[in-house]
């Protein structure tokens, strides 16, 4: 199957900071990259979708400036959030779909996560 | 916009039952595509099957299948013979295949498995 990387897995940074979270297709391209978030014992939550060469979409309730999302190449998205504060902790995970006319189009494959601690 | 629902928060199996999760989405849309995820304590996402909406047929994959009923709107995971390894989250997915893809998950269904 394919194989997304998600860096780091955990992270833990001061209120205030900002933090980047990188998400990679190893060995497929994708035009769409997806972002979640996902509360303790609770779904995954989508909070935007990352599109190559244009700008991210963003699910109502999620704030633009907050969770800045970069796609700049097919193979590559990433989620930097600004000037986090403790309500942001969480686990964030990356999704990716195969761009169409590549093997397994209709899968997506999903990175490892990352715990995100702000103290 | 689509949604997809779990009405069954916990569910519980004694090992080498059956067991069947619950699921059923809304959407205006033909063609897409559903999905059951398993997320073991790790976290980390592990597809445990996938259904075509254009294929009548039910998906299955070994010890697991599906019960797709398009009109109802319905996609259920039937595990047999439920081993210890199958205690985790599972999350009933959508996905559609239009220009502007999304991925929707169900709110999860926490599964213990019973000596």
């Amino acid at each position: 199957g394919a194989v997304v990387s998600q860096h780091p897995s955990r992270v833990i940074c001061k209120s205030g900071t900002s933090v980047k979270i990188e998400c990679r297709s190893l060995d497929f391209q994708a035009t769409t990259m997806f972002w979640y978030r996902q509360f303790p014992k609770q779904s995954l939550m989508l909070m935007a979708t990352s599109n190559e060469g244009s700008k991210a979409t963003y699910e109502q309730g999620v704030e633009k400036d907050k969770f800045l999302i970069n796609h700049a190449s097919l193979t590559l998205s990433t989620l930097t959030v600004t000037s986090a504060h403790p309500e942001d902790s969480s686990f964030y995970i990356c999704s990716a779909i195969p761009d169409r006319g590549q093997p397994l189009n209709t899968e997506a494959f999903f990175g490892q996560g990352t715990r995100l601690t702000v103290v | 916009a689509q949604t997809v629902t779990q009405s069954q928060p916990e569910m519980s199996v004694q090992e080498a039952e059956t067991v069947t999760l619950s699921c059923t989405y809304d959407t205006s849309e033909s063609d897409y595509y559903l999905f059951w995820y398993k997320q073991p304590p790790s976290r980390q996402m592990i597809l445990v099957i996938r259904q075509e909406a254009y294929k009548q047929q039910n998906a299955t994959e070994n010890r697991f299948s599906v019960n797709f009923q398009k009109a109802a709107k319905s996609f259920s995971l039937k595990i047999s013979d439920s081993q210890l390894g199958d205690a985790a989250m599972y999350f009933c997915a959508y996905l559609n295949t239009g220009t502007a893809s999304k991925l929707t998950f169900g709110t999860g269904t926490r599964l213990q498995v019973t000596l």
